[in-house]
């Protein structure tokens, strides 16, 4: 099955610096990657997602990007703000199947 | 759009007794929906996915009659914890997909179960 990797666990970044995400999956008939917000005590949101027939998408000051040959997903995320601090997750899946999640990134901005 | 509500949001309750919680699409048709358990600083684990009107569909070592679920229309899913003890206490999410309209699952705001 599916297993998603990513890294790192946890990040701390200045303020108005950029922050990178990376996650790694190993079913290349997985053709759906979502990354979710998870703030404390709280359900994930979804920011973006972004599918196989797409190298690089961007919403504002977030971006994902795929390589499919070598089966790795980053998310950007430009001119952080404090705001942006949370846990986020990454996940892979197939057309209407399952996701699985990677472990989680804890995001820390420091002003 | 694509709001999901979860209801308790926090709920306490003594070993041995069973819990339920609710899990609803405000705006959509949930064609599918999602239990999953998170533990502090862990990563969601999915339990069981559920169709509406057919039985669900449980993951690996999750009891399918320990924890029990009713997908019985497009906006409402249940999970029911029976015989709770302390070791269930956890966060449950639910998410909500309309596959009609493509893979994304939609959270709820999730469920605080604490069993004394």
């Amino acid at each position: 099955g599916e297993n998603v990797e990513q890294h790192p666990s946890t990040l701390s970044v200045q303020e108005g610096d950029s922050a990178v995400i990376k996650c790694t999956y190993s079913d290349s008939a997985s053709n759906y990657f979502p990354w979710y917000k998870q703030e404390l005590g709280k359900g994930p949101q979804l920011i973006i997602d972004i599918r196989s027939n797409v190298g690089e998408k961007k919403d504002q000051r977030i971006a994902v990007t795929l390589n499919k040959t070598a089966k790795h997903f980053s998310l950007h995320i430009t001119e952080t703000q404090p705001e942006d601090s949370a846990v986020y997750f990454c996940a892979a899946g197939q057309g209407a199947q399952k996701l699985v999640f990677g472990q989680g990134t804890r995001l820390t901005i420091n002003p | 759009g694509a709001v999901v509500s979860q209801h308790p949001s926090r709920v306490i309750c003594k070993s041995g007794t069973s819990v339920k919680i609710e899990c609803r699409s405000l705006d959509f048709q949930a064609t599918t929906m999602f239990w999953y358990r998170q533990f502090p600083k862990q990563s969601l684990m999915l339990m069981a996915t559920s169709n509406e009107g057919s039985k669900a569909t449980y993951e690996q070592g999750v009891e399918k009659d320990k924890f029990l679920i009713n997908h019985a229309s497009l906006t409402l899913s249940t999970l029911t914890v029976t015989s709770a003890h302390p070791e269930d206490s956890s966060f449950y999410i639910c998410s909500a997909r309309d596959t009609r309209r493509g893979e994304t699952q939609y959270f709820g705001p999730g469920t605080r179960l604490l069993v004394l």
